[in-house]
């Protein structure tokens, strides 16, 4: 695809809920990402995929949030129980290689948990 | 701790004045930069980076500097224009993965026509 994409844009959930954020990364990128946005700060490091392999979750904040990308493409982050302080923006990055910054960023899914 | 982080929350310039975002990082052993802007309700989008083997490094309209002596980042934005107006946000490389950044507060930049 052209760019990135992420689904659903916005997502409301009840406190308990689980939900499940999906990621469409630019196509032959091997590298991908997810980061978490709260309202007025900058993004914050989740997770980091090579193809299929998950090499970093240290950002993880709990064992609710769990991510996968079984076949090297799509990627879901799944959180499960959420709570409130779940709530944020939660984008995908993807990227050609693996020795640049440069990122290409979604436009996030935007998570209000009640 | 760590981090990576912004002197000014916000800038206000007018249409063609030269804009200037500052940085301050505290880990010495950060050896490379990113400078992204991020538009309202869309993800961040990159502008330029420089490693720590340099001092400057210039883009279209834009340019970055680095000071590894007081560990301190700008980017000036050349001919600022309305379509610039964006939070920008510095970010620090850490781990093993280029992409694992930390992201500084942020300075929303407006441009007035």
């Amino acid at each position: 695809g052209a760019g990135v994409s992420q689904s659903p844009r916005y997502k409301v959930a009840k406190r308990g809920q689980d939900v499940a954020l999906r990621c469409d990364p630019i196509s032959g990128h091997v590298s991908l990402f997810w980061y978490q946005q709260a309202l007025g700060q900058g993004p914050e490091f989740l997770t980091y995929f090579q193809n299929e392999a998950q090499l970093d979750k240290s950002g993880l904040p709990s064992d609710r949030f769990f991510a996968e990308r079984p076949e090297g493409s799509v990627s879901t982050l799944k959180i499960q129980r959420t709570q409130q302080e779940d709530s944020a923006v939660y984008l995908c990055a993807s990227s050609r290689q693996t020795n640049t910054g440069e990122l290409f960023f979604g436009e996030g899914s935007r998570l209000t948990v009640l | 701790g760590e981090s990576v982080g912004l002197h000014l929350p916000t800038l206000s310039v007018q249409e063609g004045d030269n804009s200037i975002i500052n940085c301050a990082y505290s880990n010495s052993a950060s050896d490379y930069f990113i400078w992204y802007k991020q538009e309202s309700g869309k993800g961040p989008q990159f502008i330029i980076d420089i490693r720590s083997n340099m001092d400057k490094r210039q883009g279209q309209r834009v340019t970055v500097l680095l000071n590894k002596t007081v560990k301190h980042l700008s980017l000036q934005i050349a001919a600022t224009q309305p379509g610039d107006s964006a939070v920008y946000f510095c970010a620090e490389n850490r781990g093993t993965s280029y992409g694992k950044l930390t992201f500084g507060q942020g300075t929303i930049l407006t441009v007035h026509p």
